[in-house]
């Protein structure tokens, strides 16, 4: 009955590499986003998708790709990673509305070597 | 002005007190003040939120105030427990089609027994 779920919990990888983060909400929710939070804790919104398409795109470098298939699914691809980029992505969802609450998901924290 | 400043950083607290978080932003057109709070190791959750037409919103043991002419507000959480020791975030949301959220940097709260 998780609501928003994601894989993995952990990723370990080498710089130079290639990787995707997963997430998966079953709220119903038509809006999606992903937040990286650095090892300060500090939480920045990245992307947010509604309804398959993109309306959040912060100052991201383009080796940065979020996809969505489907508006239970936002994944992240990274390429080319860097020591810079490890940190714990979270991915969250909510419903447009007035006041909208955002659902957070458990994390990846990704590590690169 | 898309910032939210958040103080203090950290804050240790004796069972049974009364901890204050203050937030402070500079953006008129924020409409949506929420409060998360994050375990180690989870991902944040909506805690409490208020809109800038109320002065003051209760929760149980926690309460936000919100003074719109100063452009700040506060969580306060009575008769504190050990269980409340966690990171709080204070957040603000743009009253645009995006429904992005700006976070503050965060407040690692420990409640001592």
């Amino acid at each position: 009955d998780t609501a928003v779920s994601q894989t993995p919990k952990y990723l370990v990888t080498q710089m130079g590499n290639d990787k995707s983060i997963k997430c998966e909400q079953n709220l119903g929710h038509d809006t999606m986003y992903w937040y990286k939070q650095d090892s300060k804790k500090f939480l920045k919104i990245m992307f947010s998708y509604n309804n398959k398409e993109l309306i959040i795109n912060e100052t991201v470098p383009n080796r940065f790709s979020p996809k969505s298939p489907d508006k239970a699914h936002l994944n992240l691809h990274i390429n080319s990673l860097e020591l810079g980029d490890s940190a714990v992505y979270f991915c969250a969802s909510s419903q447009v509305s007035s006041y909208n609450e955002q659902f957070f998901g458990p994390g990846t924290r990704l590590t690169v070597l | 002005q898309q910032q939210v400043k958040q103080s203090p950083q950290s804050l240790i607290v004796q069972k049974g007190g009364i901890p204050i978080i203050n937030c402070a932003y500079e953006n008129t057109a924020f409409d949506y003040f929420p409060w998360y709070q994050q375990f180690p190791g989870k991902g944040p959750a909506l805690l409490i939120a208020i809109r800038p037409d109320v002065s003051e919103k209760k929760e149980g043991r926690f309460t936000i105030s919100f003074n719109k002419s100063a452009k700040q507000f506060s969580l306060h959480i009575m008769d504190s427990q050990p269980g409340d020791s966690a990171t709080y975030f204070c957040a603000a949301r743009g009253h645009q089609g995006a429904q992005k959220l700006v976070f503050g940097q965060g407040t690692r709260l420990t409640i001592n027994p």
